[in-house]
């Protein structure tokens, strides 16, 4: 079946340490998105890329960086300089078949930071 | 620019009763509007959409709701709740014509409980 695959689903930092988020999909989609989730604050835009080698900064895009080097992969480095890294993150895409702008996500990454 | 509001982080039903999550927007744009749901540590579903046309949408697992422009609200309703229905649930918009493709606006998210 298509989807979403992010990995890993838990993830401990030490602070000072940058990690890296894996998201690779098999839908074919132009388009792939990185959401931050704290509680009560919803779902924040932190990356997105519609094409292939290009992406732009979403709302929240300090202290992270990804790249676009194939359609099916869209990984998010979170790097030291993000001040509070812990959180839920989520991987999404769409594609203008899709009708509506409707996202498909994975099943997100855990980060913590000790 | 898009916004959302979610009235009500929390919200608590009895098993059998009418669920109402209340979603008001703002856009600047004819919007596209979406119900998600979410289950503890899972990603995102979608329950139901608005586009254009109809204003009443039905959605999987019995639930619907109507887009209202002159109140700028897509509030989502259940008739009778169920145990299974307790998650979270966010409420988003896009702009339609114009607007960058996957580009939505979420709320803070309504924790749904369901008591037996």
């Amino acid at each position: 079946d298509g989807g979403i695959t992010q990995s890993p689903k838990y993830l401990f930092r030490k602070e000072g340490q940058n990690v890296t988020l894996s998201c690779e999909q098999n839908l074919n989609h132009d388009a792939m998105y990185w959401y931050r989730q704290d509680p009560g604050q919803g779902l924040r835009l932190i990356y997105y890329s519609q094409i292939v080698n290009d992406f732009q900064k979403g709302d929240i895009a300090e202290g992270y960086s990804v790249s676009r080097e194939k359609k099916e992969s869209f990984p998010l480095t979170v790097t030291s300089a993000q001040k509070n890294p812990t959180a839920f993150y989520l991987c999404a895409s769409t594609t203008r078949d899709s009708g509506a702008n409707v996202l498909t996500f994975g099943a997100g990454s855990r980060l913590t930071v000790l | 620019a898009q916004s959302v509001t979610q009235l009500g982080s929390h919200v608590s039903v009895s098993e059998g009763a009418l669920v109402l999550l209340r979603c008001n927007y703002s856009s600047s744009v004819p919007p596209y509007l979406f119900w998600y749901v979410q289950y503890p540590n899972q990603g995102l579903q979608l329950l139901l959409k608005y586009t254009t046309g109809a204003t009443l949408v039905k959605g999987i697992n019995g639930f619907e709701a109507e887009f209202k422009k002159s109140e700028t609200s897509f509030h989502l309703t259940k008739p009778s709740a169920h145990m299974s229905d307790a998650a979270e649930y966010f409420c988003a918009v896009s702009g339609s014509r114009g607007s960058t493709l996957g580009r939505l606006y979420f709320g803070r998210g309504t924790q749904l409980t369901v008591w037996p």
